[in-house]
């Protein structure tokens, strides 16, 4: 299977903690995109990472790429309750559109 | 814009039931995709469109059709439903290969 690993499957936190995930791949990519998923609702896009870069910002989210090791991690600072949610990595490789996703960590954020 | 919307929200079938699970963008998309989530599986891709009048095979296309007459609109059929179909069914569409994808809300779909 193509299909990323993301680690951990589940984390749980206190409000205003950091929260860490993983993901893996296998083959070569063009990018790697971050996607949030609240219970029960459609993905939502969080960031897109290319190939080419190696860390990139948004707001509380800090996404690292390493080709060499074929892994990404996002990272959420001061998490908020809110932020209780399934994330999950995805990556586009070669010349096609396909879009691989992993199978998610579920997030915890306690008040 | 309302974006991706897709109906019915939630559906029941019997086993050998046919039914077109509808997808519908207003962003002017030429990529449409259709993906399966199923517990601890994550997404799988179904079918995709790179434009009106292309489609093409995903990861699990074993008992969908698909097609794309206008760009605004992916239906997905299930031609003779089986119980490995429950799933919850999300179409995406993206604005061009590489970025990023914008998911309707889903179809919980549960075939009896």
């Amino acid at each position: 299977s193509q299909q990323g690993e993301e680690d951990p499957q589940a984390l749980s936190i206190q409000e205003g903690e950091n929260a860490t995930m993983n993901c893996s791949y296998k083959t070569s990519i063009n990018n790697l995109q971050w996607y949030r998923q609240n219970s029960g609702r459609g993905l939502v896009h969080l960031i897109l990472i290319r190939s080419n870069e190696r860390e990139k910002h948004s707001g509380r989210l800090r996404v690292t790429l390493d080709t060499s090791k074929k892994s990404s991690s996002l990272l959420i600072t001061a998490s908020r309750a809110a932020d209780t949610a399934s994330y999950f990595c995805a990556f586009q490789g070669g010349s096609n559109y396909k879009l691989t996703f992993g199978k998610g960590t579920l997030l915890t954020v306690n008040p | 814009n309302a974006g991706v919307t897709q109906t019915p929200k939630f559906q029941v079938l019997k086993t050998g039931q046919s039914m077109t699970l509808q997808c519908a963008q207003d962003m002017n998309h030429e990529y449409m995709s259709w993906y399966r989530q199923d517990p601890g599986m994550g997404l799988r891709l179904i079918h995709y469109s790179v434009g009106a009048g292309i489609t093409d095979q995903g990861e699990v296309p074993n008992g969908y059709n698909v097609s794309r007459s206008t760009t605004e609109d992916f239906p997905l059929r299930l031609l003779s439903a089986a119980p490995s179909q429950t799933s919850v069914y999300f179409c995406a569409s993206s604005p061009r290969q590489g970025a990023e994808q914008f998911f309707g809300p889903g179809t919980r779909l549960t075939v009896l």
